[in-house]
Order: structure tokens, then C-alpha cells, then sequence
């Protein structure tokens, strides 16, 4: 199994710019979620979805998109790149959650210039 | 006042010391309690659940005191690979939302030869 993969680990963006982060995972989970972690604060959830087809809005979703049309795959969009965008993304993914553990991809340090 | 808070630390002590540190968290009605390790530049991962009746997994001990709101964790015979930051996470929601998933910011160990 490889577990939760992200791509690409390293970017670096001009203001204004959109990409997409993309996640993986092999193990059948239901439940993914996209975070991102900024120096002296803890992960903030941004998007997750409980399922093929459903997503929600978590603490931080504004200026992110989100799609889950397979249970694998959850991509995740920066419509329009902006400097308060710089940070690491972790992508994670559970069969029980939010009760049970979260795996989580390598992350993804997005550099907004 | 933050939902989760931690301190931030660093904690740095010698190999073989014990180390204890606490989470605190604001809403009483909080369901799940986890501690999850990261090292530096590299993805959480599950270190322990935290029960109501506590926990030990080798040489580390959770403990949840809902009276007082905090969460906490015990290292016995410290390894210079707990060097790391643990990271503290709390459901805040009574039905488990997944959206009050909440990470504290971290407490950074040191464990120094």
C-alpha cells in the first residue's frame, strides 16, 4: 500500500495563478480531508469529504475548491493564488473519522510570491 | 482564548528523563482526544488515542481530565528519537462532526545525549 500520496511537493506560484494539489489513497477510506499548516498554529482543515460525491467546508475554505468523484482521488483547487496561500498542505484520509486516526500524505509547500 | 492550546515549548531534556506535557481545550462537550507526533518537514502521525480512562502504549501514558479540560501526555525513559513536536487534536463536536476537528499548535521535544 502506498498510503496517501500527494503531488507535486514543491511549488511556486505567482499571485493570481490556480493549480491543483492533487491526493491519493489506497486504502479504501471514506474519509479525506485537505489541512494546511502555517509556523506557530496548528493544522487547519480547509475542505473534507465523507464520501464519493460529498464534500463540506471545514475552518478555512475560502479561495479552495474541492471534488471527490472517486473515493480515491481528492483534488484540491487554488482558484486564484494569493500570498496568504503560502503554507503546507496535508492531505489525510480515514476509515473512521473523525473518531478514529487520520493518515496523512507527505504534504505539499505551496510558495505563493 | 484558543480552542486547543499547547505549549509550544521547546522541552529539552536528557535521554532517559521523564517529560510530561498538558493540552487544554474549551468545550466541555468534546468527544475524542488524540495525540499525534510529527517530525520536522514530515507528516502527523497517530502516536495515541486518549481515552476516558487513560492509556499506555510502551513507555507513553495519555490521560484526559475532563473536569479541568486538558489532555495529557507522559514520556518515561526518553530516546533521542522523541525528539519531535506532539501535536494535541480534539473533536469538539457531540455528534462528530468532522468540521471541529481541532489541532493544537504543537509541543516541541528535545531530547538532548
Amino acid at each position: 500500500n502506498a498510503g496517501v500520496t500527494q503531488t507535486p511537493k514543491f511549488q511556486v506560484l505567482k499571485t493570481g495563478q490556480s493549480m491543483t494539489l492533487q491526493c491519493a489513497q489506497d486504502m479504501n477510506h471514506e474519509y479525506m480531508s485537505w489541512y494546511r499548516q502555517d509556523p506557530g498554529m496548528g493544522l487547519r482543515l480547509i475542505h473534507y469529504s465523507v464520501g464519493a460525491g460529498i464534500t463540506d467546508q471545514g475552518e478555512v475554505p475560502n479561495g479552495y475548491n474541492v471534488s471527490r468523484s472517486t473515493t480515491e482521488d481528492f483534488p484540491l483547487r487554488l482558484l486564484s493564488a494569493a500570498p496568504s496561500q503560502t503554507s503546507v498542505y496535508f492531505c489525510a484520509s480515514s476509515r473512521d473519522w473523525p473518531r478514529g486516526t487520520q493518515y496523512f500524505g507527505p504534504g505539499t509547500r505551496l510558495l505563493v510570491l | 482564548r484558543k480552542e486547543v492550546e499547547q505549549d509550544p515549548g521547546p522541552f529539552n531534556v536528557p535521554e532517559g528523563a521523564t517529560v510530561a506535557f498538558n493540552c487544554t481545550y474549551s468545550n466541555s462537550a468534546s468527544q475524542s482526544f488524540f495525540w499525534y507526533r510529527q517530525d520536522c518537514r514530515k507528516e502527523p502521525k497517530l502516536l495515541m488515542s486518549v481515552y476516558s480512562s487513560g492509556n499506555e502504549d510502551g513507555r507513553f501514558t495519555a490521560q484526559l481530565n475532563r473536569a479541568s479540560q486538558y489532555i495529557s501526555l507522559l514520556i518515561r525513559d526518553s530516546k533521542l528519537s522523541d525528539s519531535a513536536t506532539y501535536l494535541c487534536v480534539v473533536n469538539m463536536e457531540r455528534y462528530s462532526s468532522a468540521s471541529k476537528i481541532i489541532f493544537g499548535s504543537g509541543t516541541r521535544l528535545s531530547i538532548r545525549p
